[in-house]
């Protein structure tokens, strides 16, 4: 069965500075997407970004970007540059076999001024 | 704008009633999804449907029913036999159900038992 594994409850960052939540996953499949995900307070689910198994490249979308490391099993996000409205729940997310996202359990990120 | 909507934004729910969540989007999307989150918790599939008339149960179908009669509307239908409601509710689309597709959400309903 399909895992996601956040081992970060809740991280803090300064605000301007850059910060890396974490993800594994686990997964016999060969071909699986991966996805970041934010949902703030008002509870909302913003996608962010994705990384395709078979893509060579890191993901970037903006401030957002992926660390693929296929061997390791990880896709962790690296937000740079971090702003109050930053502030949020971010999950990480994996297609199963079944075609629908299997979710890890969240980081909450604190941006500080 | 195309989007998900999602109502109502809370709900209330006496013991023994069965009440029904609304899903509608207007994206043109194959696939949706039903989602439950409990607090300080990751998101949990209830029910998906690939294409109409077709659905499938997720990792907690049991209490909950669902329809797919239209390609935009996928309602909820949360039981009397689901014990545990209280939760927020979380409804997705995407283009088609694949590895590469992201889902998009809806606002979310607030159930809570009265």
């Amino acid at each position: 069965a399909q895992k996601i594994t956040q081992t970060q409850p809740g991280m803090f960052v300064q605000e301007k500075e850059a910060v890396t939540l974490d993800c594994t996953y686990d997964t016999s499949d060969q071909s699986y997407g991966l996805f970041w995900y934010k949902q703030p307070s008002s509870g909302e689910m913003i996608f962010l970004i994705y990384q395709g198994s078979y893509d060579e490249q890191n993901a970037t979308e903006g401030r957002y970007s992926l660390n693929f490391q296929k061997a390791r099993k990880s896709a962790n996000l690296v937000i740079s540059a971090s702003q109050l409205g930053d502030s949020a729940m971010y999950f990480c997310a994996a297609y199963t076999g079944r075609r629908a996202l299997t979710f890890g359990s969240g980081t909450r990120l604190q941006v500080q001024p | 704008d195309g989007g998900i909507t999602q109502s109502p934004k809370y709900l209330f729910r006496k013991e023994g009633q069965n009440v029904t969540l609304s899903c509608e989007q207007n994206l043109n999307h194959d696939a949706m999804y039903w989602y439950r989150q409990d607090p300080g918790q990751g998101l949990r599939l209830i029910y998906y449907s690939q294409i109409v008339n077709d659905f499938q149960k997720g990792d907690i179908a049991e209490g909950y029913s669902v329809s797919r009669e239209k390609k935009e509307s996928f309602p909820l239908t949360v039981t009397s036999a689901q014990k545990n409601p209280t939760a927020f509710y979380l409804c997705a689309s995407s283009i088609v159900a694949g590895v590469n597709q992201p889902q998009h959400f809806g606002d979310g309903t607030r159930l809570s038992i009265l």
